[in-house]
């Protein structure tokens, strides 16, 4: 147990569906996170939270909508996906600092676009 | 952009061996950290490294922060079947964007 909770664990949906997966952390951090992974690829950073703020987009598809509602719940909204959206993808949260920052990671969503 | 080699990419070894894992970048970096994943689950750090030369132990597991920072290594004494995983390596920039860099990963089997 990380401290950091993905609901749900597997998720399969059509390309007109509409679904948003939910990430919770306990651990009194700051700053949290939406990283992609995808087969033989390495973790792609999606957004950053810190204090409820979004601070990064790396250049994400406005299909893939976060909400950061407070320092603790994180979400990610999806609709309209395509096929190679097909990934787990990751939360994460960490404290907000310059230096020695720790990304504690969930379980993710295993996510699958028909 | 920045970016991290992490080598090798995959290993296959038999139970009991030691393993060694590296990652190196033309960055520097100023924490350097070693993740492992599971199959169907998040990764899990193992070690965090934040000084040149650390030398840091987490059971058999023990890591090095380089002493050029642009570099770390990973190793793993005596394997056993479930250190089987995929071992990452990440490093946080210097500078105020404090940007973590992941690495490729590294695909751990091990033979019993």
């Amino acid at each position: 147990e990380t401290g950091v909770t993905q609901t749900p664990r597997h998720l399969v949906m059509g390309m007109t569906n509409k679904k948003s997966l939910k990430c919770e952390q306990h651990l009194g951090h700051n700053a949290m996170y939406w990283y992609k992974q995808s087969a033989k690829k390495p973790l792609e950073l999606m957004f950053v939270y810190n204090f409820k703020e979004q601070t990064e987009n790396n250049s994400v598809p406005s299909r893939f909508s976060p909400e950061c509602p407070n320092s603790s719940h994180l979400f990610l909204h999806l609709h309209t996906l395509q096929p190679e959206d097909s990934a787990l993808y990751l939360c994460a949260s960490s404290q907000v600092t310059g230096t020695g920052k720790k990304l504690f990671f969930g379980s993710g969503t295993q996510l699958s676009v028909l | 952009g920045q970016q991290l080699n992490q080598s090798p990419q995959s290993m296959f070894i038999q139970e009991g061996e030691d393993v060694s894992m590296n990652c190196t970048s033309s960055s520097i970096f100023n924490t350097w950290l070693w993740y492992k994943q599971d199959p169907g689950e998040g990764p899990v750090l193992l070690i965090a490294l934040y000084k040149a030369g650390e030398l840091t132990s987490n059971g058999r597991l023990t890591a090095q922060f380089g002493i050029t920072r642009k570099d770390s290594f990973l190793n793993i004494s005596a394997s056993i079947p479930s250190d089987v995983g995929i071992y990452f390596c990440a490093g946080q920039l210097t500078g105020n964007t404090g940007k973590l860099i992941f690495g490729q990963g590294t695909t751990l089997q091990v033979k019993p």
